[in-house]
């Protein structure tokens, strides 16, 4: 399996839901990213994990929330969203922390 | 320092040509370059990648040129098909740092 499993691909919600995005990926990879994309830009780096503890945290607003319950799966939690955080949601995952990265295909989150 | 800058912005290329794509950097820290290709509506795929060890690596049609004292590198893809036509990002990375992007290239390959 070399795949990186991002459900649901596409979700739409209002401003004051909860939702989860969920990655899921079985190389055996230990670092574990979720990146967001807007149009026509590159993606860019929300958190990254590693050995299932989180290791870096780009200033990320505290509406989301990462979670890596084990070393094959990493969530990302989801509340109180504005707009503007419309975008795609890509999760990706490394051997370690120095190599090619594996994408998934991601999640197009529409907040309403 | 940890800008990677990427050119042309948007490319348009005749079936069967080359496409020629940029990129610049200024920290020499970095020590890992690949190249991803992406279509609409998909997450970035690992084209291929160099190390500064190497002035030239080749896949296929694809080829990363790379000039260390320059401090730049570039993408070349012989024969361009239609099917080629997708987002193209190089990037720059060191050990215990993360990915920096460069800002992207829309190629489009015209049958």
């Amino acid at each position: 399996d070399t795949e990186v499993t991002q459900t649901p691909k596409h979700l739409v919600m209002g401003m004051t839901n909860k939702k989860s995005l969920k990655c899921e990926q079985h190389m055996g990879h230990r670092a574990m990213y979720w990146y967001k994309q807007k149009a026509k830009k590159p993606p860019e780096l929300m958190f990254v994990y590693s050995y299932e503890k989180l290791s870096i945290n780009e200033s990320v607003p505290s509406r989301f929330s990462p979670e890596c319950p084990n070393s094959s799966l990493l969530n990302l939690h989801l509340h109180a969203l504005q707009p503007e955080d419309s975008a795609l949601y890509l999760c990706a995952s490394s051997q370690d922390l120095y190599g090619g990265y594996t994408f998934g295909s991601g999640t197009r989150l529409t907040v309403v | 320092q940890q800008q990677v800058k990427q050119s042309p912005q948007s490319l348009i290329v005749q079936k069967g040509g080359i496409s020629i794509i940029n990129c610049a950097y200024e920290n020499t820290a970095f020590d890992y370059f690949p190249w991803y290709q992406q279509f609409p509506g998909k997450g970035p795929a690992l084209l291929i990648a160099i190390r500064p060890d190497v002035s030239e690596k080749k896949e296929g049609r694809f080829t990363i040129s790379f000039n260390k004292s320059a401090k730049q590198f570039s993408l070349h893809i012989m024969d361009s098909q239609p099917g080629d036509s997708a987002t193209y990002f190089c990037a720059a990375y060191n050990y215990g740092q993360n990915f920096v992007f460069g800002p992207g290239t829309r190629l489009s390959v015209l049958p």
